[in-house]
């Protein structure tokens, strides 16, 4: 089974404080996302990543940038946290075959439930 | 705009009744359409997808159903179980020219009353 697991389920910094979240996936995927999950909005693409050291801005990438040294590893990290950062953050990974890469399904980790005070 | 919207917020049924879950699209240009289901603390997992050149696709328990003239899409469970209480999602893929993005809906939330 694909497995993705991510660093921490629950977090709390300080405004201003800089913050990595770090994502893991175990079958050698080629895309991984980070969305971040709000009551009401969905889910909204941060970023997104269709390769090692590849990156792509998603709906809402302001404040927040992503590092991708290694296929299985996608961090998405928070330069200077602010109070409305807070929100969950989900960490996803999909594979890459075929004609249309793009109509693979996501699969998705726990979560990590970021509070910013 | 692009956008995925859901018709309920919240569904009640009874267990054993069928569900049925309604989802309204805007971009007639996806092709491809997912459903997900997010149980408490998890992440959203894959139930089933459909592809635009399909109108209907059964799974275990589950049918998707796509109305590409009202850009509509449903999921239907039968003989819903406690288990299926959960938060669940629709969402497109907008096509190639669209990258790699999948647009996801605010979500529906089902209740199973045992």
């Amino acid at each position: 089974d694909v497995k993705v697991t991510q660093s921490s389920r629950y977090l709390v910094k300080r405004t201003g404080e800089k913050v990595f979240l770090e994502c893991v996936q175990d079958m050698d995927h080629e895309n991984m996302f980070w969305y971040r999950q709000d009551p009401g909005l969905g889910l909204r693409l941060i970023y997104f990543s269709y390769d090692v050291k590849m990156k792509e801005k998603g709906d809402i990438p302001e404040g927040y940038s992503v590092s991708r040294e290694k296929k299985e590893r996608f961090s998405l990290i928070l330069e200077s946290a602010s109070t409305n950062q807070t929100s969950m953050y989900l960490c996803a990974s999909s594979s890459t075959s075929g004609l249309k890469p793009l109509y693979n399904e996501q699969f998705f980790g726990p979560g990590t439930r970021l509070t910013v005070l | 705009g692009e956008s995925v919207g859901l018709h309920l917020p919240t569904l009640s049924v009874q267990e054993g009744d069928n569900s049925i879950i309604n989802c309204a699209y805007s971009n007639s240009a996806s092709d491809y359409f997912i459903w997900y289901k997010q149980e408490s603390g998890k992440g959203p997992q894959f139930i089933i997808d459909i592809r635009s050149n399909m109108d209907k696709r059964q799974g275990q328990r589950v049918t998707v159903l796509l109305n590409k003239t009202v850009k509509h899409l449903s999921l239907q469970i039968a003989a819903t179980q406690p288990g299926d209480s959960a938060v669940y999602f629709c969402a497109e893929a907008p096509g190639y020219t669209g990258g790699f993005k999948t647009i996801f809906g605010a979500g529906t939330r089902l209740f199973v009353k045992a």
